[in-house]
């Protein structure tokens, strides 16, 4: 069974501020990987995904996440924090290639200090 | 173009009741999920479609749940003597095609509370 764990509920990084979300999963298969967010009343919004091509995976707003085998980790980063990137973030992962539905870790609060 | 629409946006019910949940996914696309979000909680997968079919309802939690697709466009999730541990917010997503390389686009969600 796959599983996801996104360590910290909250994080908060002032503005201009080195963003990171951690997340580690659990697959039996070599999974493919997806960060979503989720802004105040709206949608999920694909940020990025790795499906086995390049382990430093590029998405939009300026977000990358390198996939570790060694250390089952996707973790998410940002250089520089906006304040438009307070959000809630989704790790998720699949076996199935999609197919069969995904799953999601617990989520991260990311709160932005001005 | 329009995205993944669902309604209500919120709908508040008894303990007991019957509720129905609509989905009209982006035109064209064959997939169809459904998940179910819990208050601090991420996404849990329900079901999914391709096409009319569902394809795996593994994440139904009991027999109260089913979803429906008959022309494999709209989708309705259907919940029989609701519960008050029912209440989370329902989230509908369609892409292109099964499989990853296909984008799950979501909808805003349908608020379900369960008094």
């Amino acid at each position: 069974a796959q599983s996801v764990t996104q360590l910290g509920s909250h994080v908060s990084v002032s503005e201009g501020a080195l963003v990171l979300l951690r997340c580690n999963y659990s697959s039996s298969v070599p999974p493919y990987l997806f960060w979503y967010v989720q802004y105040p009343n709206q949608g999920l919004q694909l940020l990025l995904k790795y499906t086995s091509a390049a382990t430093l995976v590029k998405g939009i707003n300026g977000f990358e996440a390198e996939f570790k085998k060694s250390e089952t980790s996707f973790h998410l980063t940002k250089p520089s924090a906006h304040m438009s990137d307070a959000a809630e973030y989704f790790c998720a992962v699949s076996e199935g290639g999609g197919a069969d539905g995904l799953t999601f870790g617990k989520g991260t609060h990311l709160i932005i200090q001005p | 173009g329009a995205g993944v629409s669902q309604t209500p946006s919120n709908k508040v019910t008894e303990k007991g009741k019957y509720v129905e949940l609509r989905c009209d996914p982006i035109s064209g696309h064959t997939a169809l999920y459904w998940y179910r979000q819990s208050l601090g909680q991420g996404p849990e997968f329900l079901i999914y479609f391709q096409g009319t079919g569902a394809a795996d309802d593994s994440g139904l939690p009991n027999d109260r749940f089913f979803a429906v697709r008959p022309e494999g466009s709209v989708s309705t999730l259907k919940i029989q003597r609701t519960e008050r541990g029912d209440s989370a917010v329902y989230l509908c997503a369609s892409s292109l095609d099964t499989g990853a390389l296909n984008e799950q686009f979501f909808g805003p969600g349908t608020r379900l509370t369960v008094l």
